[in-house]
């Protein structure tokens, strides 16, 4: 099977930097990817990593090690709409092609 | 593009009764999902397919079913609703890296 784990709340302050962490474990290993919700809202895709490294895309970022089944997504720059759950998923090509979400963490941003 | 829509956006069942969560998407996209959320708590995949005529379990898939009869819709079915089933469900369409959400259905079975 699959699993997934981060941290339930990370709480920051506004314009400060935040790194959200994800262990992961899998048979079959695709991808690893972020996603924002904001309550009562859908979630919404933030960015992909196939590969070993960083991904930037604006303010967000997202590490992978595919040998250390790990990965993480920073916030910088954080806003009070960054406020939200954020949710790391595996896409899974094992007994077929699936996205297995984690538990997600809940971002608090303090002014 | 509309996306991904699901309907209703709310729905109140009793205990026994069966009903059908509508999804469809105009992305082409091979790939869809449908996935429950409980309060305070991660999505849980049910059930998926990755093209029209193929579908799969997924981790929770108990007391469900799906069909895909066309690469447009993937339609979510309860066959007798619990209220163990009360939560949001969301469906889902994805390209290699992406999904895109749907607004999600509100179920509560009484």
């Amino acid at each position: 099977g699959q699993s997934l784990e981060q941290p339930s709340e990370v709480t920051a302050v506004e314009g400060a930097i935040v790194q959200i962490n994800c262990t992961y474990q899998t048979s079959g290993f695709y991808g690893l990817s972020w996603y924002q919700q904001h309550d009562g809202g859908a979630p919404t895709f933030l960015s992909y990593n196939a590969l070993d490294g960083l991904e930037e895309t604006g303010r967000f970022s997202s590490f992978l090690s595919r040998s250390d089944s790990y990965g993480y997504l920073l916030l910088q720059e954080l806003q009070m709409k960054d406020s939200a759950s954020y949710f790391c998923a595996v896409r899974d090509h094992s007994g077929g092609f699936k996205t297995i979400f984690g538990a997600g963490t809940r971002l608090f941003v303090k002014a | 593009n509309a996306g991904v829509t699901q309907t209703p956006k709310f729905q109140v069942l009793k205990t026994g009764q069966s009903m059908t969560l509508q999804c469809a998407q105009d992305m082409n996209h091979e790939y869809m999902s449908w996935y429950r959320q409980d309060p305070g708590m991660g999505l849980r995949l049910i059930h998926y397919s990755v093209g029209a005529g193929i579908t799969d379990q997924g981790e929770v898939p108990n007391g469900y079913n799906v069909s895909r009869s066309t690469t447009e819709d993937f339609p979510l079915r309860l066959l007798s609703a619990a209220p163990s089933q009360t939560s949001v469900y969301f469906c889902a369409s994805s390209t290699r890296d992406e999904q895109f959400f749907g607004p999600g259905t509100r179920l509560t079975v009484l």
